[in-house]
């Protein structure tokens, strides 16, 4: 599976849009992009996931840039139950399901 | 629905000892994970089942023992409880891929395993 850069910190305003990057340029044609996050010390929680197009939930927007190499996460409007460590992680489909996980970016959401 | 329920909470063991982190789930979920996650770092798959009676090693296996002999349970055994396995464990589960994509993982709560 490809490997997943993020910046290990951020801050975000109450409000505003956070908008989390990740870099994945040794990606592969099969494998999708996919966020997770973990408020505090609980079980990490699915944001969404996508292999091309832009996606988007109730959560958050994924933006995939069109070579694959990068994407970004979007909150659209952070509030402070958004302050979390996100996991961004690329996996291939016709594998195993190992989730791999990197150490994430610590998001602080600033009242 | 509970969902994906782990008991202990927290335990402490001494060096040698054995012990079952138990994890439930009840979602019929076929797919079900066991991860650590030392402090400040990522989580590390230890073994996963695809369903009852099928149960493949991760990344970090050594160490540690699994069984699925039923849909809702997958117990993760430690036999002899190293300094080294003081960590979160978290237990998850999930449907099968499906659309060419997996389907997302549930995660329970952890239990937070101390080794002296």
């Amino acid at each position: 599976d490809a490997k997943t850069t993020q910046p290990p910190s951020m801050d975000c305003a109450e409000g505003r849009a956070a908008n989390l990057p990740c870099n994945h340029s040794t990606i592969s044609g099969n494998e999708y992009v996919y966020w997770y996050r973990q408020i505090h010390s609980q079980g990490p929680q699915y944001i969404i996931h996508g292999l091309k197009n832009n996606e988007t939930n109730e959560m958050a927007s994924l933006i995939i840039t069109e070579d694959r190499k990068s994407s970004t996460l979007i909150l659209p409007h952070a509030t402070l139950r958004d302050t979390a460590v996100y996991y961004c992680i690329v996996r291939v489909y016709f594998g195993n399901e190992k989730l791999t996980f990197g150490t994430g970016t610590r998001l602080t959401i600033i009242p | 629905n509970a969902g994906v329920t782990q008991t202990p909470k927290f335990r402490i063991l001494k060096i040698g000892q054995s012990m079952t982190l138990q994890c439930t789930q009840d979602m019929n979920h076929n797919y079900m994970y066991w991860y650590r996650q030392d402090p400040g770092m990522g989580l590390k798959l230890i073994y996963y089942s695809v369903g009852a009676g099928i149960t493949d090693k991760g990344e970090v296996p050594n160490g540690y023992n699994v069984s699925r002999s039923t849909t809702e349970d997958f117990p993760l055994r430690l036999e002899l409880a190293a300094p080294s396995q003081t960590s979160v464990y978290f237990c998850a589960s999930s449907y099968p891929p499906s659309g060419g994509a997996s389907n997302e993982q549930f995660f329970g709560p952890g239990t937070r395993l101390t080794v002296l």
